[in-house]
């Protein structure tokens, strides 16, 4: 079945250093890409997607590109700050009748100061 | 953009009993919802898809009669986690996706979780 590989965290960075978190999928076709952010005891917001091959999505400086050739959305930022402290979600949408979600295990950001 | 509201943020009840968290899609119509079960160290379980005014699809291992759900309108899903132990315990997430053309748009929206302590 289809599925979402993520890199383990947790990433500690300095502020303004830059940020890779890697995500490569397994899936039968072309699924839309997603990356979500959740804060501490909140639920998750949508950061970016991509919906087809060499497509790059992008929000609050965070880029992905979707690579059919090597099937993976890296997650990449120039300069993080603290504020981008959170848990960062890859995800696929499943081309099944429900079209659910399929997420990779979370990566844990903490930037510090 | 779309918002999803869950309630209650956080509940805390007694062994046995059972608790119903609520999540409401506030400014469309969402055909379908999901739940998901958020355990330590971030992963995130689906537990079961609802679509409106139909049974609940539930995913492997998940047992039906614990967690209820309904999803009795286009803007409401509920789910009822009967008698209660403390291994229930959880964070536990809706997620609502918009009927029609604007899924592609915006897809799937989140509520902000629903933290369950069973004492």
């Amino acid at each position: 079945g289809n599925s979402v590989t993520q890199m383990e965290g947790p990433v500690t960075l300095s502020e303004e250093a830059f940020l890779t978190i890697n995500c490569t999928y397994t899936a039968t076709g072309y699924p839309s890409l997603f990356w979500y952010v959740q804060y501490p005891g909140e639920g998750l917001q949508l950061l970016l997607k991509a919906t087809k091959a060499d497509d790059k999505g992008s929000n609050k400086g965070f880029e992905a590109t979707y690579r059919k050739e090597t099937t993976s959305f890296h997650l990449e930022k120039g300069s993080v700050q603290v504020s981008d402290s959170a848990v960062y979600f890859c995800a696929l949408r499943d081309g099944g009748a429900t079209n659910k979600l399929i997420f990779g295990t979370g990566t844990l950001l903490a930037v510090q100061p | 953009g779309a918002v999803v509201s869950q309630h209650p943020s956080w509940v805390i009840c007694k062994s046995g009993t059972s608790v119903k968290i609520e999540c409401r899609s506030l400014d469309f119509q969402a055909t379908t919802m999901f739940w998901y079960r958020q355990f330590p160290k971030q992963s995130l379980m689906l537990m079961a898809t609802s679509n409106e005014g139909s049974k609940a699809t539930y995913e492997q291992g998940v047992e039906k009669d614990k967690f209820l759900i309904n999803h009795a309108s286009l803007t409401l899903s509920t789910l009822t986690v009967t008698s209660a132990h403390p291994e229930d315990s959880s964070f536990y997430i809706c997620s609502a996706r918009e009927q029609g053309a604007q899924a592609h748009i915006y897809g799937y929206t989140f509520g902000s979780g629903t933290r369950l302590t069973v004492v």
